[in-house]
């Protein structure tokens, strides 16, 4: 598609239960990275990807919060027993490349609510 | 560790005069400088980039951003600010060189525009 695509838009979740985020990238982006955004503060990276291999982990939270890309193209941001904590907005980024300086796409986000 | 500071959360200015937004970063060795405006329930849109060349950067939308080596800094600049470009503005950094491909963002300017 033309641009990045997120969805939904916005998700309520009761606490303790999981969600599955899905990001569906610019076709031909060799880069997906996910993003969460608390209120009012700037976006926090959480994870990366190139193509289907996950080189970055590092901002991932906790170890209830797992990402893939299985084939390479589409991601799933997935979160267990979710906590209130979690509720933010959840943005997704796709690059052409990595190496080169190239601009990031983003979503609109996810707006997950945890109540 | 690479950083932004985006070291004022408010900017308040009359249409017609211009509008400067203030960001210094920290990276390793020479850095990609972007600017982002988010608008309301939207993701992060892109402004211009500084990858290389010349320290002035012309962008979209009328914005230009100047790189200032020695101060770590590139301020967002728009000569006549409009209504239209009350938003938050946020300035992410990224090193040019090694395997760390994430952007690091600022904690984000909240832009107001008064007619």
């Amino acid at each position: 598609g033309a641009g990045v695509s997120q969805s939904p838009r916005y998700k309520v979740a009761k606490r303790g239960q999981d969600v599955a985020l899905r990001c569906d990238p610019i076709s031909g982006h060799v880069s997906l990275f996910w993003y969460q955004q608390a209120l009012g503060q700037g976006p926090e990276f959480l994870t990366y990807f190139q193509n289907e291999a996950q080189l970055d982990k590092s901002g991932l939270p906790s170890d209830r919060f797992f990402a893939e890309r299985p084939e390479g193209s589409v991601s799933t941001l997935k979160i267990q027993r979710t906590q209130q904590e979690d509720s933010a907005v959840y943005l997704c980024a796709s690059s052409l490349g990595d190496t080169g300086p190239y601009g990031y796409t983003f979503g609109s986000g996810t707006r997950l609510t945890v109540v | 560790a690479q950083s932004v500071a985006q070291p004022e959360d408010q900017v308040n200015v009359a249409e017609g005069n211009p509008l400067t937004v203030k960001c210094t970063y920290s990276v390793s060795g020479n850095p990609y400088l972007f600017w982002y405006v988010q608008y309301p329930n939207r993701g992060l849109q892109f402004l211009l980039k500084y990858i290389t060349g010349d320290n002035l950067v012309k962008g979209s939308y009328g914005f230009e951003a100047e790189f200032n080596k020695s101060q770590t800094s590139f301020h967002l600049k728009k000569p006549s600010a409009l209504v239209s470009d009350s938003a938050l503005y946020f300035c992410a950094v990224r090193a040019s060189w090694g395997n760390d491909y994430k952007l690091s963002f600022g904690a984000g300017t909240t832009v107001t525009v008064r007619a």
